[in-house]
C-alpha cells in the first residue's frame, strides 16, 4: 500500500516569512492532491498534480511535483494569518478518488 | 462552500451502540467516499459508492457499511461501537466530469 509522508509535522512562520511544506511517497505519484483543513473541519480542496515537473500555483501558494512523481513540496509565499491551518497530502493511486493521506503539517502564522 | 453537508455536526455515542451518520451532496454527485480522521492523524479511506452501489473498501469492518441513495445523499452506519471509533468522519462527494472530489464539513463522534 502507498504511504505518505509529511515534513515538518508543524511549523510555526512569522507573518509575511515563506515556507515550505513536503509530502514523499513510497510509490510513484500518479494524482496528488493538496488539502487544507481548519481544526476539526472539513477538507478544503488547493491543487492536483498529475504530471512529473508539474507546477501549479493559486494566490500565494504554488504546489509542484518533482519529475519522478515521489514527492511534491507546497509552498506559501508571504505567509498570511489566514493561511494558518492543517494541511494534507492526498495520493490517489488508481485514479478513483480513493485517496490515501499524509498525517498532515499544522501551520501556525504569528502576527 | 462545497455544496456537501454532513449531519449530525457532533455526536456522543456509548460503546457498544449503533450510528447513522449522513450525508447530502448536489445533484449529479453520483460518487461518494467516507474517510474516518482519528486525532492528530490524517484521514483514512472506508468506502465509496457510485450509482448507490459499494465501489471498494478501505481496510475498516463490517461493522462499517454505508447506503447511497437516488437523491445523491448517503449514509454511514457502525455498529457496536468501540473507544478507537471517536473520530471526524468526512464525506467527499464528486460529479462524473470533475477531477476532484469536494469534502463535507465532518460529523464528529465520541464513543464513550
Amino acid at each position: 500500500s502507498q504511504e505518505l509522508e509529511q515534513s515538518p509535522q508543524s511549523l510555526i512562520v512569522q507573518e509575511g516569512k515563506n515556507l515550505t511544506i513536503n509530502c514523499t511517497s513510497s510509490k510513484t505519484l500518479y494524482g496528488l492532491y493538496w488539502y487544507k483543513q481548519k481544526y476539526g473541519e472539513g477538507l478544503i480542496f488547493l491543487m492536483m498534480l498529475q504530471k512529473g515537473g508539474e507546477e501549479k500555483s493559486h494566490e500565494k501558494i504554488t504546489a509542484k511535483l518533482d519529475e519522478k512523481k515521489q514527492q511534491s513540496s507546497l509552498h506559501i509565499t508571504a505567509s498570511q494569518p489566514s493561511h494558518a491551518g492543517i494541511y494534507l497530502c492526498g495520493a490517489d493511486p488508481g485514479s478513483n478518488y480513493k485517496l490515501t493521506f499524509g498525517k498532515g503539517t499544522l501551520l501556525t502564522v504569528n502576527p | 462552500e462545497t455544496g456537501v453537508t454532513q449531519s449530525p455536526t457532533h455526536l456522543i455515542k456509548t460503546r457498544g451502540q449503533q450510528v447513522t451518520l449522513r450525508c447530502s451532496s448536489q445533484s449529479g454527485h453520483n460518487t461518494v467516499s467516507w474517510y474516518q480522521q482519528a486525532l492528530g492523524q490524517g484521514p483514512q479511506f472506508i468506502f465509496q459508492y457510485y450509482r448507490e452501489e459499494e465501489n471498494g473498501r478501505g481496510n475498516f469492518p463490517p461493522r462499517f457499511s454505508g447506503l447511497q441513495f437516488p437523491n445523491y445523499s448517503s449514509e454511514l452506519n457502525v455498529n457496536a461501537l468501540e473507544l478507537d471509533d471517536s473520530a471526524l468522519y468526512l464525506c467527499a462527494s464528486k460529479t462524473p466530469e470533475a477531477d476532484t472530489q469536494y469534502f463535507g464539513p465532518g460529523t464528529r463522534l465520541t464513543v464513550l
